[in-house]
């Protein structure tokens, strides 16, 4: 089946540090791309959508400044939280489409931003 | 308004009891409805997708079902290792996908 693979699964890191986080379909290629951010025991909640040599489309409320995403080829996608604050602590997720009417889901970066 | 609603949102089993968890959407066309298992700090991992009303999939204890509104979700004589999250998640025929909040699952030996 289709692998999504997320890296890092985890970062710690100190106020007022940029984190990137990479999401890349292993194969396929990926047409749309997702963010999503987890709060503990909730759902996820979609951040951005971003297609491969577009810019992302961010939903309400999210800051675009802050969180970063760049869709450079069809395979992979990346997150970047500039400047983290302890508040942007979170489990964040990224799924990928082939457009085939597949959705795969990474598996996950744990930010701590202490 | 196109939205997917889950429930309940948790349930709790004894081993062994049967039960089923709903997925109710309202989009304006049906290209396709997934569920997926979630555990505590892992990605979501997909288990069925499901394309048209009548249409079931089977997988271990687990069996999806789908009607023009809503789908179940069966889980047959289910064992503590079924315990997790599941979502529901629909894509429009517009192209958006909406996620349902999850039923949190727990099966007590």
């Amino acid at each position: 089946g289709a692998v999504v693979s997320q890296h890092p699964s985890r970062v710690i890191c100190k106020s007022g540090t940029s984190v990137k986080i990479e999401c890349r379909s292993l194969d396929f290629q990926a047409t749309t791309m997702f963010w999503y951010r987890q709060f503990p025991k909730q759902s996820l909640m979609l951040m951005a959508t971003s297609n491969e040599g577009s810019k992302a489309t961010y939903e309400q409320g999210v800051e675009k400044d802050k969180f970063l995403i760049n869709h450079a080829s069809l395979t992979l996608s990346t997150l970047t939280v500039a400047s983290a604050h302890p508040e942007d602590s979170s489990f964040y997720i990224c799924s990928a489409t082939t457009g085939n009417e597949k959705l795969f889901f990474g598996s996950g970066t744990q930010l701590s931003v202490l | 308004e196109d939205q997917v609603t889950q429930s309940p949102e948790a349930l709790r089993l004894q081993e062994g009891e049967s039960s089923s968890l709903n997925c109710s959407y309202t989009v304006s066309g049906l290209r396709g409805l997934f569920w997926y298992r979630q555990d505590p700090g892992k990605g979501p991992e997909f288990l069925f997708t499901l394309y048209s009303a009548g249409e079931e999939k089977e997988k271990e204890r687990l069996k999806a079902t789908l009607t023009k509104k809503e789908s179940f979700l069966h889980i047959t004589a289910p064992k503590p290792e079924d315990s997790a999250t599941y979502l529901c998640a629909v894509l429009s025929t517009g192209n958006q996908f909406y996620f349902g909040t999850g039923t949190s699952l727990t099966v007590i030996p």
